[in-house]
């Protein structure tokens, strides 16, 4: 069974960093594109960032653009999101996900003085 | 970058009832759509890939099409499980885009 499970958020002030964390199981990891989603409170859905199955090619929108770092290592079987310089707008659940098919329970991230 | 426009925002319809959501995108995107249904509080579950093939395990009352660059899931006959909030993403190009969701709810 494809389990992702998410971790790291929480509550952070303007300009801070955070990492989340997505530890996966239950496929090869290492054979998966690994993707990041987000929902800020009461709106929709919005991709944050991808990286390929090797970890050499990575992808993001604008509006985290030189912030945001995807990464994955698979001999943890784990996906990281390092978010830099957060602003209040980022504040959102924050999903992990593999091939669009399956995403994870989500972790919190808030952003606030 | 392409643009998704989902419609109608919001529906409500009652069990039984034939239920269509459509998503325009803003050029050609071929196959690369899926459609996600999303419940209050919890991940988007995959319902339609490749714009038009079931995801494992979801019901085939579920149906998605492709007419050009318009796409649209139809719920062929709604039942009361089926209340959320219906999704469209396109992945053919970077950045990747969400349509603006449609909130479906049962009369």
């Amino acid at each position: 069974e494809v389990q992702l499970v998410e971790s790291g958020g929480g509550l952070v002030q303007p300009g801070s960093p955070l990492k989340l964390s997505c530890a996966a199981s239950g496929f090869t990891f290492s054979s998966n594109w690994l993707n990041w989603i987000r929902q800020a409170p009461g709106k929709g859905l919005e991709w944050v960032a991808s990286i390929n199955p090797d970890g050499s090619s990575t992808y993001y929108p604008d509006t985290v653009k030189g912030r945001f770092v995807v990464s994955k290592d698979n001999a943890k079987n784990t996906g990281y999101l390092q978010m830099n310089n957060l602003r209040s707008e980022d504040t959102a659940m924050y999903y992990c996900g593999i091939t669009f098919a399956y995403w994870g329970q989500g972790t919190l991230v808030t952003v606030s003085s | 970058d392409i643009q998704l426009t989902q419609s109608p925002a919001s529906l409500s319809a009652s069990p039984d009832e034939i239920v269509t959501i459509t998503c325009q995108a803003s050029q050609d995107i071929g196959s690369s759509l899926l459609w996600y249904q999303q419940k209050p509080g919890k991940s988007p579950q995959l319902l339609i890939y490749s714009a038009t093939i079931l995801a494992d395990g979801v019901p085939s009352r579920f149906s998605g099409s492709r007419s050009g660059t318009q796409y649209s899931l139809k719920i062929s006959r709604l039942q009361v499980e089926d209340i959320g909030t219906y999704y469209c993403l396109q992945v053919s190009s970077s950045p990747l885009t969400f349509g603006s969701g449609t909130k479906l709810e049962i009369k």
